[in-house]
């Protein structure tokens, strides 16, 4: 069965600290692979994605994320972490058909 | 322009009670899947619907049923509700684009069943 696995349940950070999350799933076929974040009290969205092309791709807030097909891995980073960065992270994959499946999520805490 | 919208925000049942969340979708949206998410959990998958069709459906009892309107908008039916049913249901909406599906989610209704 199709899975995705997160490394880390807990991150805490300071300010200024280097971020990189991990993520990894298992299916052996073509994927989209997403990052969502989810703010205190806020609901899920969107981060960055990756459909095909370069496997460096850049989201919102600064955030990238590599696509290494032969790690099966979609790791999240982010050179420099703010106190507003500050949520929940979920890795998930699409498959191409209905279901888009998710990772267990990453709490990051940023210390000011 | 409106987000994906869910009503109620939360509520509150005991077990054995039947229960509707009710879903519309960004407009131009015609597809809205629907998502259990238990308390330090990522969402799991209970159903899509695309064009008032179900597209796919998780590994969920037959307690759960859902439906699509023609105005894409969304119900989902938790019949018999049991104290594991607890959880967060969320919403999303997408336009599917051939593969490429992105979903835009809803706030969610936080359901508490006793």
């Amino acid at each position: 069965a199709q899975s995705v696995s997160q490394h880390n349940h807990h991150v805490i950070l300071s300010e200024a600290a280097s971020l990189e999350l991990g993520c990894n799933y298992s299916y052996g076929g073509t994927v989209n692979l997403f990052w969502y974040v989810q703010y205190p009290g806020q609901h899920l969205q969107l981060l960055l994605k990756y459909f095909s092309g370069d496997p460096l791709v850049k989201g919102i807030k600064g955030f990238e994320a590599e696509f290494i097909k032969s790690k099966f891995s979609f790791n999240l980073r982010k050179p420099s972490v703010q106190w507003s960065d500050t949520a929940e992270y979920f890795c998930a994959v699409n498959t191409g058909g209905f279901k888009t499946i998710f990772g267990a999520g990453t709490r990051l805490f940023v210390k000011a | 322009d409106a987000g994906v919208t869910q009503s109620p925000t939360h509520l509150i049942k005991t077990r054995g009670q039947q229960v509707t969340l009710r879903c519309s979708p960004i407009s131009g949206h015609k597809s809205v899947s629907w998502y259990q998410q238990v308390l330090g959990q990522g969402p799991q998958f209970i159903f899509q619907y695309y064009e008032k069709e179900e597209r796919g459906r998780g590994n969920f009892p037959d307690r759960f049923s859902a439906r699509q309107f023609p105005n894409y908008s969304s119900e989902l039916n938790v019949n018999a509700l049991l104290l594991g049913d607890s959880a967060l249901y969320l919403c999303a909406s997408s336009f599917r684009q051939g593969d490429n599906e992105k979903l835009f989610f809803g706030s969610g209704t936080q359901l508490s069943v006793l």
